[in-house]
């Protein structure tokens, strides 16, 4: 069956570090999206990504934060300078069309600890 | 005001009980509605989603949707240990790409 994929499963990294968070999203979906979710707390929206390009963002999607699909299978979440907030649980997800398929597929999240 | 409540539990039912979770919203503009389930430390996994109001069943999940209430149902039937998991509603407009999630629904089924 096919998944979304996130690599590192744990990153930890000292404050004002850059950090590059991967996923390979599902080979025919074509809209694609980073949420988080800090433990105990909500799942949050990101941004979402179509024809390479920004569709939509949140408020959490600061300059700090880019995204980017550099070679057409992977899509990366970028924080330029870590804050000690930004400790959360990253999920990639992608959906085969926009949202209103209602279908929403995440990968196992990409565990992120700033020191 | 909060887009999407849900009760976070802790919920816990006898294996072979039915169990109802529920989340309400406030935005008229919702029109898909999905459950998630998630186990801890991973990645939410799709259950089942809806379009607008009514019902829709698969195998022992029911999703039920009352938009006038602005309330939104997942019943699951025969609920069995492995159904242990914390619950996410989440739901979107006809436009735009972003899901609001509820906090998650923690359930145990006790064998």
């Amino acid at each position: 069956e096919p998944e979304v994929t996130q690599t590192p499963s744990h990153q930890v990294t000292q404050m004002g570090q850059e950090v590059i968070l991967r996923c390979v999203p599902i080979s025919n979906h074509l809209y694609f999206y980073w949420y988080r979710q800090i433990l105990g707390q909500k799942v949050e929206f990101l941004v979402s990504f179509y024809n390479n390009e920004i569709s939509e963002k949140s408020e959490i999607f600061d300059d700090q934060f880019s995204v980017e699909r550099p070679d057409g299978s992977n899509f990366t979440l970028k924080i330029r300078s870590t804050k000690l907030e930004d400790s959360a649980m990253y999920f990639c997800a992608s959906s085969e069309g926009t949202s209103n398929t209602g279908e929403l597929f995440f990968g196992e999240g990409s565990r992120l600890t700033v020191l | 005001q909060k887009e999407v409540e849900q009760d976070p539990g802790p919920l816990s039912v006898p294996e072979g009980a039915i169990v109802s979770l529920n989340c309400t919203y406030s935005n008229s503009a919702f029109q898909y509605f999905m459950w998630y389930r998630q186990y801890s430390r991973k990645g939410p996994e799709l259950l089942m989603y809806t379009y607008s109001s009514g019902n829709k069943e698969d195998g022992r999940f029911t999703a039920q949707v009352d938009k006038s209430s602005k309330y939104i149902s997942l019943f699951i039937r025969d609920s069995q240990p492995s159904d242990s998991a914390t619950y996410l509603c989440a739901m979107n407009p006809i436009t735009g790409n972003q899901f609001y999630f509820g906090t998650g629904t923690s359930l145990t089924v006790i064998p």
